[in-house]
C-alpha cells in the first residue's frame, strides 16, 4: 500500500539553527500539506501546496517557515531559525485529486523536532 | 466558536459497550468529513469518511447531518484494541485544507 514517509523520524536542534524536515508524498497525489503537533494539543495546520506553489498558510506558519518540492519527489519544511515553541511532531500529508467520495489526506509518520 | 468542536472526553468503557462521539463544524462552506484514529505519539490515520446517508464499516456507524452542521461516530461491541484518540476532522475542498477537532479519547477497559 503507498504510503507517506518523512525523515528524520526524530531531529534534535539547538535553537536558532535552520532545519529541514523532508517528506516522500504518495507518488500520483497534487497536494500536499505539513501540520504540526505540540505534545498534548490538536493537529494544526501550517500549509497546503499544490501545483508548485503555496495554496493556502495558516498564521503559525510565519516568515521562519518555507516549503519547498525540489525535485518533483520530495516536498520539505524549513524552519530558519527555530525557537524552542517549535518542538511538537510535524506531519506531511498528501492527497489526490478532488473526485466524489476521495479527498481524504494520507498522512506521514511524522517527524518529532526537538528545541534544546 | 472552534472550528471543529468534539465532545471533550475522556470515555472510558468496558469491552462490549457502545460509544457514540459527537462533532460539530462551523464553516456551512465544508465539504468533505471523515473521523481518524491516532494512538498516542503516532501519526493520524483514517478510520472512515463520513457521508450524508450514514456509512458502516463493521462495528463503526458514521453519520453527517449538514443541516446540524453535525457529525457522529458509534463503535458498538467495542475492543481494547479500539483504545485510541478519536479525531473528527473537516476538509474544505478547494484548498483541501483540513481542521482538525481537539479529539477525544477513548479507553476500552477489560
Amino acid at each position: 500500500e503507498p504510503e507517506v514517509t518523512q525523515t528524520p523520524s526524530h531531529q534534535v536542534t539547538q535553537m536558532g539553527q535552520e532545519v529541514i524536515l523532508r517528506c516522500v508524498p504518495i507518488s500520483n497525489h497534487l497536494y500536499f500539506y505539513w501540520y504540526r503537533q505540540i505534545l498534548g494539543q490538536k493537529v494544526e495546520f501550517l500549509v497546503s501546496f499544490y501545483n508548485n506553489e503555496i495554496s493556502e498558510k495558516s498564521e503559525i506558519f510565519d516568515d521562519q517557515f518555507s516549503v519547498e518540492r525540489p525535485d518533483g519527489s520530495n516536498f520539505t519544511l524549513k524552519i530558519r531559525s527555530t525557537k524552542l515553541e517549535d518542538s511538537a511532531m510535524y506531519f506531511c500529508a498528501s492527497r489526490g485529486l478532488f473526485r466524489s467520495g476521495n479527498t481524504e489526506a494520507f498522512f506521514g509518520q511524522g517527524t518529532r523536532l526537538t528545541v534544546v | 466558536r472552534k472550528e471543529v468542536e468534539q465532545d471533550p472526553g475522556p470515555f472510558n468503557v468496558p469491552e462490549g459497550a457502545t460509544v457514540a462521539f459527537n462533532c460539530t463544524y462551523s464553516n456551512s462552506a465544508s465539504q468533505s468529513f471523515f473521523w481518524y484514529r491516532q494512538d498516542c505519539r503516532k501519526e493520524p490515520k483514517l478510520l472512515m469518511s463520513v457521508y450524508s446517508s450514514g456509512n458502516e464499516d463493521g462495528r463503526f456507524t458514521a453519520q453527517l447531518n449538514r443541516a446540524s452542521q453535525y457529525i457522529s461516530l458509534l463503535i458498538r461491541d467495542s475492543k481494547l484494541s479500539d483504545s485510541a484518540t478519536y479525531l473528527c476532522v473537516v476538509t474544505e475542498t478547494n484548498a483541501g485544507k483540513s481542521t482538525f477537532g481537539d479529539g477525544t479519547t477513548l479507553t476500552v477497559k477489560p
